[in-house]
């Protein structure tokens, strides 16, 4: 089976723009979440999203906002770039969610903001 | 929320040794705690698990203990190798049931050839 897969894989934006991150995850697999990870803060839990629907959010503005399609398939959007919205971004897909089965990550997209 | 703390930030051992990195939660409700390894510019990768009606889980080299009452959880790592350099996180889930996972801040671990 193909792994997770994330594109783009690098992004260069400058504050105010607004940016979408794409995560394909494993066949079969119907949780995606998302993740921020930064060197001082570790991976910090954006959402999950289950058949479509969000279940969970982490403690994130609303600048950041995500959605997942009907192939599971999910973006994360993010408006108005700050400085420190510079980061790697993870998603992780499960087959049923990261509680009950095990997560896969994807490689990251790198998002710098200038 | 749930809150996870991790310690130590860095270890270094040398080769053969064994290495303990320890984390506490915050959500007494958390029932499942999850290990991961992220090398060097790669993804994180899950190495092992434990649920809360466990205390210890072995796979080879690798343990896990819980403590369901001071909520803390230790990742075990004996005869210590230098492929075995990465940064370990620990995670806990917010809650039983819960489709989140809290982690801690990681341990960059440097096994010395």
């Amino acid at each position: 089976k193909a792994g997770v897969t994330q594109t783009p894989r690098y992004l260069i934006k400058t504050r105010g723009q607004q940016v979408t991150l794409s995560c394909s995850p494993i066949s079969g697999h119907r949780s995606v979440s998302w993740y921020q990870q930064t060197p001082g803060q570790g991976l910090q839990f954006l959402f999950e999203y289950f058949s479509e629907t969000q279940r969970n959010k982490g403690n994130f503005p609303g600048r950041f906002s995500g959605r997942q399609f009907s192939n599971s398939r999910s973006e994360m959007n993010v408006s108005t770039l700050e400085l420190g919205d510079s980061a790697l971004y993870l998603c992780a897909s499960s087959l049923a969610g990261p509680s009950y089965n095990e997560q896969f990550f994807g490689p990251g997209t790198r998002l710098t903001v200038l | 929320g749930e809150n996870v703390e991790q310690h130590p930030s860095t270890l270094s051992v040398q080769e053969g040794d064994s290495a303990v990195i320890k984390c506490t939660y915050s959500d007494s409700a958390s029932n499942y705690f999850p290990w991961y390894k992220q090398e060097l510019g790669k993804r994180p990768q899950l190495i092992i698990d434990i649920r809360s009606n466990v205390g210890e889980k072995k796979d080879q080299r690798i343990a896990v203990t819980l403590n369901k009452t001071a909520k803390h959880f230790s990742l075990h790592i004996t005869e210590t190798q230098p492929e075995d350099s990465a940064v370990y996180f620990c995670a806990a889930n917010s809650g039983a049931g819960s489709y989140q996972l809290t982690f801690g801040k990681g341990t960059k671990l440097s096994v010395i050839p």
